[in-house]
């Protein structure tokens, strides 16, 4: 495997499911992100890891949980979620922004397809 | 602050040129441009870094005008595989070396 991957690629679930969307990115990159991206609206960022410390938490309702256990992988566990959760997650992986800086590249997953009816 | 992008939506024939406008209302570090192709990840197209700096990647390429805080993509003499939404990434001097994506424009090139 190369870049970015995420699992699953579709998942379809009830408001009151739990589930966890998978991140792994092998690259050897020491950040990763996870983003919502809804129909005509910009890439929303939502959480920020740093070699596993999250710095960033974009006001994300408690639903969504991240879990960062090595700079590898990242999880997105989802609990009892609304219809308007629908949308494409997208994980993506950096070197490090705090050493980086503005030359930081971000390299996408193909996304994660949620749909809660 | 999240950039502007113009226009939103843009369809072609094929062999036709378009621009694509990026603008900040904050001083920019760094311009970032990615396109997406419907169903599939993002892809990282180019980074600018200095003001007039102009980048390339096939027949696309990229300018950044430090002082009207704005980068412009080119895709010159359009081919099908060209089609996809194009969003632009800016690194601001007062974002803390945060990403912050455009809108997003899609692109459209028929036959």
């Amino acid at each position: 495997e190369t870049g970015v991957t995420q699992t699953p690629r579709h998942l379809v679930m009830g408001m009151t499911n739990k589930k966890s969307l998978k991140c792994e990115q092998h690259l050897g990159h020491n950040a990763m992100y996870w983003y919502k991206q809804s129909a005509k609206k910009p890439l929303e960022l939502m959480f920020v890891y740093s070699l596993e410390e999250r710095v960033e938490n974009n006001s994300v309702p408690s639903r969504f949980s991240p879990e960062c256990p090595n700079s590898s992988h990242l999880f997105l566990h989802l609990h009892t979620l609304q219809p308007e959760d629908s949308a494409l997650y997208l994980c993506a992986s950096s070197q490090d922004p705090r050493v980086a800086g503005p030359t930081d590249t971000q390299y996408f997953g193909p996304g994660t397809r949620l749909t809660v009816l | 602050q999240q950039p502007v992008q113009s226009p939103q939506a843009v369809i072609l024939r094929e062999g036709e040129d378009a621009v694509i406008n990026c603008s900040s209302s904050k001083a920019l570090y760094s311009v970032h441009w990615y396109r997406q192709k419907h169903g599939e990840a993002p892809v990282f197209l180019m980074i600018l870094l200095k003001g007039g700096e102009q980048k390339g990647h096939e027949k696309i390429s990229a300018s950044f005008n430090e002082k009207k805080q704005q980068s412009s993509l080119y895709l010159t003499a359009s081919q099908l595989s060209y089609s996809g939404t194009y969003f632009c990434g800016t690194v601001t001097f007062q974002g803390a070396q945060k990403l912050v994506f455009g809108q997003g424009t899609r692109l459209t090139i028929n036959p």
